[in-house]
């Protein structure tokens, strides 16, 4: 149980143009999910935190109309990178919060700008 | 100074090596504690959660928390070449939504 899908797992595209992921909760359901960052041997970097039915709340520095979160259903939320540049190429992981207080993470997106 | 500190290593032991990780926190209000493992270029795996203070045994794997000292602690018996990775610790409240997390330990278990 507790499974968290991403998707896409990876995807490549061209500066300036918008990309969106997807993370899912399989077998529950997640009323909270957390988007983070991870660049190359760093520590994983909590972005925002995305609230069913509410707007998400962005960690200090993160750009809220760059990194746009949906949580539209227990089941899902999903990240919009916009106009993206090649900075914003990085390892994004989400993490979905049963009732419990553990979190479960997907596999990961690899986003690279060209 | 980071609510939840641990060394980045590297650390490279022996296979069958007994392996220690360890992290040190500071807000007094975390209650749980968890490991998480990282295979490269794929998401944080939950390896271990323990409530409170205590030991708990899951396998080669146990985890050790001393509320007293602010110490965690990940044990790996019989270490394995497949237990390379990055081990993270985490620890959160009953208040907080979200969990603090250790900037992570990688670990080389070599054949």
């Amino acid at each position: 149980g507790a499974v968290v899908s991403q998707h896409p797992s990876r995807v490549i595209c061209k500066s300036g143009t918008s990309v969106k992921i997807e993370c899912r909760s399989l077998d529950f359901q997640a009323t909270t999910m957390f988007w983070y960052r991870q660049f190359p041997k760093q520590s994983l970097m909590l972005m925002a935190t995305s609230n069913e039915g509410s707007k998400a709340t962005y960690e200090q520095g993160v750009e809220k109309d760059k990194f746009l979160i949906n949580h539209a259903s227990l089941t899902l939320s999903t990240l919009t990178v916009t106009s993206a540049h090649p900075e914003d190429s990085s390892f994004y992981i989400c993490s979905a919060r049963p009732v419990q207080e553990t979190q479960y993470f997907g596999p990961g997106t690899r986003l690279l700008v060209l | 100074q980071k609510e939840v500190e641990q060394d980045p290593g590297p650390l490279s032991v022996p296979e069958g090596a007994i392996v220690s990780l360890n992290c040190t926190y500071s807000n007094s209000a975390f209650q749980y504690f968890m490991w998480y493992r990282q295979y490269s270029r794929k998401g944080p795996e939950l390896l271990m959660y323990t409530y409170s203070s205590g030991n708990k045994e899951d396998g080669r794997f146990t985890a050790q928390v001393d509320k007293s000292s602010k110490y965690i602690s990940l044990f790996i018996r019989d270490s394995q070449p497949s237990d390379s990775a990055t081990y993270l610790c985490a620890s959160g409240s009953g208040s907080a939504r979200q969990l603090t997390f250790g900037s992570g330990t990688q670990l080389t278990v070599l054949p």
